[in-house]
């Protein structure tokens, strides 16, 4: 099992510019989540996915989308990129009633 | 509003002290609790969890939380810390009617040799 996984680990972007981060689990979990990290704040929820074809807002969800496209892949999409979008990324997924299992992040840098 | 309140923000201590870090949240009914521990560039990790039964929960690593409900507490502590402690800590609450984890902000602990 690899658990969660990420891709990719490290992106610097320019301001306006769009991508997507990748993320995966192999656990057959129901629930899947998209956090960002930043100093002294600690993990805020973007989006969360709690099944196959569900999505929706968390804490801070602008300027971002995501898509759930199946039961093991949800993404996360920067249309366009903002300073205040650098930060480090995790990815979650859960089975109901038990802990999340987190991924290893991506340390996105907007300039 | 839902809230998770982690008391310090940064902690300091010399190998071999005890360690207690305090978490407190604002929800009256049925919770889950947790802690996480993230060490240095890495991802979060389950240090022990809260569902029922026996609020004395043990934990990886020699942690161990105590529940006391009528505090709304879940603080986390460990009899002697090491230098591969150093790392930062999160309390997590899961409310049924939340649908998802509310993660306090975070306690960074260094240990120092």
């Amino acid at each position: 099992n690899a658990g969660v996984t990420q891709t990719p680990k490290f992106q610097v972007l320019k301001t306006g510019q769009s991508m997507t981060l990748q993320c995966a689990q192999d656990m057959n979990h129901n629930s899947m989540y998209w956090y960002r990290q930043d100093p002294g704040m600690g993990l805020r929820l973007i989006y969360y996915s709690a099944s196959e074809g569900t999505t929706d807002k968390g804490e801070v969800p602008n300027g971002y989308n995501v898509s759930r496209l199946n039961k093991r892949e949800f993404s996360l999409r920067l249309e366009s990129a903002a300073p205040s979008q650098t930060s480090v990324y995790f990815c979650a997924s859960r089975r109901s009633q038990e802990e999340q299992y987190f991924g290893p992040g991506t340390r996105l840098t907007v300039t | 509003a839902q809230s998770v309140s982690q008391h310090n923000h940064h902690v300091i201590l010399s190998e071999a002290a005890s360690l207690e870090l305090g978490c407190n949240y604002s929800y009256g009914g049925t919770v889950n609790l947790f802690w996480y521990v993230q060490y240095p560039g890495q991802h979060l990790q389950l240090l022990l969890k809260y569902f029922s039964g026996d609020p004395l929960v043990k934990g990886i690593k020699g942690f161990e939380a105590e529940f006391i409900k009528s505090k709304f507490s879940f603080n986390l502590r460990k009899p002697s810390v090491q230098w591969s402690d150093t790392a930062e800590y999160f309390c997590a609450v899961y409310v049924p009617s939340w649908g998802k984890l509310q993660f306090g902000a975070g306690t960074q602990v260094v240990v120092t040799p």
